[in-house]
């Protein structure tokens, strides 16, 4: 069954250094998403993204954060300048299409640590 | 602003019982859907089972089943015959309505789910 991958698993990184996280949503997949969730609180929606172009984002997703789907099967989040805050694991999503009866579909999330 | 919450941080279920999770939320539309996900220690989040607002009836699953309770903004989730692949972390989930533009999941802190042989 086709999966929703991302790399790495972990990722550690000094505070103001900038990281890439990166997702292969599903291959024939249109909507993509990131998501966070810092230790012990709830999941939290960050972006989505669909036909190259932001389509919602949240007011966590400021200046210092961008997405960008740089080939036909990556998605990749952006942190220009890490804070302590940033720290939590990231989960990319993936959907057929925008309804709510479109699954998204999570990858495994890579854990952020900053220091 | 629409919020979700679950109230039990952990349960705990012998196997071959049946335990229900709890989970309330908090909306002004008429027209959403919610979702239950199991996120089992792998951490892969795995849609459970959907329901939307404008059914009556509601959801199954096989085992899984909710309890949707729209006036009182109330979405139970009822696991029956535990097993022990079914320890994980629970979260429920709003979406708005596909009128509205807001396609993101809202999720709810979770429920820890343990299985006793």
């Amino acid at each position: 069954e086709p999966e929703v991958t991302q790399t790495p698993s972990h990722q550690v990184t000094q505070m103001g250094q900038e990281v890439i996280l990166r997702c292969v949503p599903i291959s024939n997949h249109l909507y993509f998403y990131w998501y966070r969730q810092i230790l012990g609180q709830k999941v939290e929606f960050l972006v989505s993204f669909y036909n190259n172009e932001i389509s919602e984002k949240s007011e966590i997703f400021d200046d210092q954060f961008s997405v960008e789907r740089p080939d036909g099967s990556n998605f990749t989040l952006k942190i220009r300048s890490t804070k302590l805050e940033d720290s939590a694991m990231y989960f990319c999503a993936s959907s057929l299409g925008y309804a709510g009866t479109d699954t998204q579909y999570f990858g495994p999330g890579t854990r952020l640590t900053v220091l | 602003a629409q919020t979700v919450t679950q109230s039990q941080p952990e349960m705990s279920v012998q196997e071959a019982e049946t335990v229900t999770l709890s989970c309330t939320y908090d909306t002004s539309e008429s027209d959403y859907y919610l979702f239950w996900y199991k996120q089992p220690p792998s951490r892969q989040m795995i849609l459970v089972i959907r329901q939307e607002a404008y059914k009556q009836q509601n959801a199954t699953e096989n085992r899984f089943s909710v309890n949707f309770q729209k006036a009182a903004k109330s979405f139970s989730l009822k696991i029956s015959d535990s097993q022990l692949g079914d320890a994980a972390m629970y979260f429920c989930a709003y979406r708005s309505g596909d009128g509205g533009s807001q396609g993101n999941l809202i999720f709810g802190k979770g429920t820890k789910l343990s299985v006793k042989p």
